[in-house]
């Protein structure tokens, strides 16, 4: 069955530090991922997606994912960590056409 | 653009009573989907829709949940009874894609808050 895995169920990091948030699938045949974010009282908000092409995504706010085949990884990143950025971050594949969302990564930017 | 539409953003019922929740989608969306998301956990799908037709509804509890998109804009989720496990957010969200494909982003609502006590 086709899966993700966060690992980390909270990542910590200071404001201006690069930060990552680790996410792994299992999928068969070619993967469809996504990172979505979610603030508080506030619905999911679409990030990035890879569906081919280069292994390196950038999406909003400017975040970028790494898309690892030989790993099975697709790990989020950004370079230099806001406060604002604190939230609640979710891995996503496609799976025949439905979104299958991982436990979610609470990432906390400490000013 | 407007976003996606929800309400009511709480809701506070019983045990063995009925609630419905309504979902706007962005306008010209074809797909609407309805999730579930437990506290702690990622959101479910529940059911997609495209225009008013049922795409997916494989993980919806048929016995006591469900949804309709009349005219193939709004949408309605209802609970019938509700049972305690039946607390948590529930998300609405829509897509522009007419073929149902989960390539096309999803933009995703408030969400509706249900407790059931």
């Amino acid at each position: 069955a086709q899966s993700v895995a966060q690992p980390e169920d909270q990542v910590n990091v200071a404001e201006g530090n690069p930060l990552t948030v680790k996410c792994t699938y299992s999928v068969s045949g070619n993967p469809y991922l996504f990172w979505y974010v979610q603030y508080p009282n506030r619905g999911l908000q679409f990030l990035l997606k890879y569906i081919t092409g280069d292994n390196l995504v950038k999406g909003s706010y400017g975040f970028e994912a790494e898309f690892n085949k030989s790993q099975t990884s697709f790990h989020l990143k950004k370079p230099s960590a806001l406060v604002s950025d604190s939230a609640l971050y979710f891995c996503a594949v496609d799976s025949s056409y439905k979104l299958i969302f991982g436990s979610g990564t609470r990432l906390l930017v400490r000013p | 653009e407007a976003g996606v539409a929800q309400s009511p953003r709480y809701k506070i019922i019983e045990k063995r009573q009925s609630v419905a929740f309504w979902c706007n989608p962005i306008s010209g969306h074809a797909t609407l989907y309805w999730y579930q998301q437990i506290l702690g956990q990622g959101p479910k799908l529940l059911i997609q829709f495209q225009n008013n037709g049922v795409v997916d509804d494989s993980q919806l509890p048929k016995d006591r949940f469900s949804a309709e998109r009349l005219k193939g804009v709004d949408s309605t989720l209802k609970i019938q009874p509700a049972k305690l496990e039946d607390s948590a957010v529930y998300l609405c969200a829509s897509s522009l894609g007419t073929s149902g494909a989960f390539t096309d982003t999803q933009y995703f609502g408030p969400g509706t808050r249900l407790t059931v006590l």
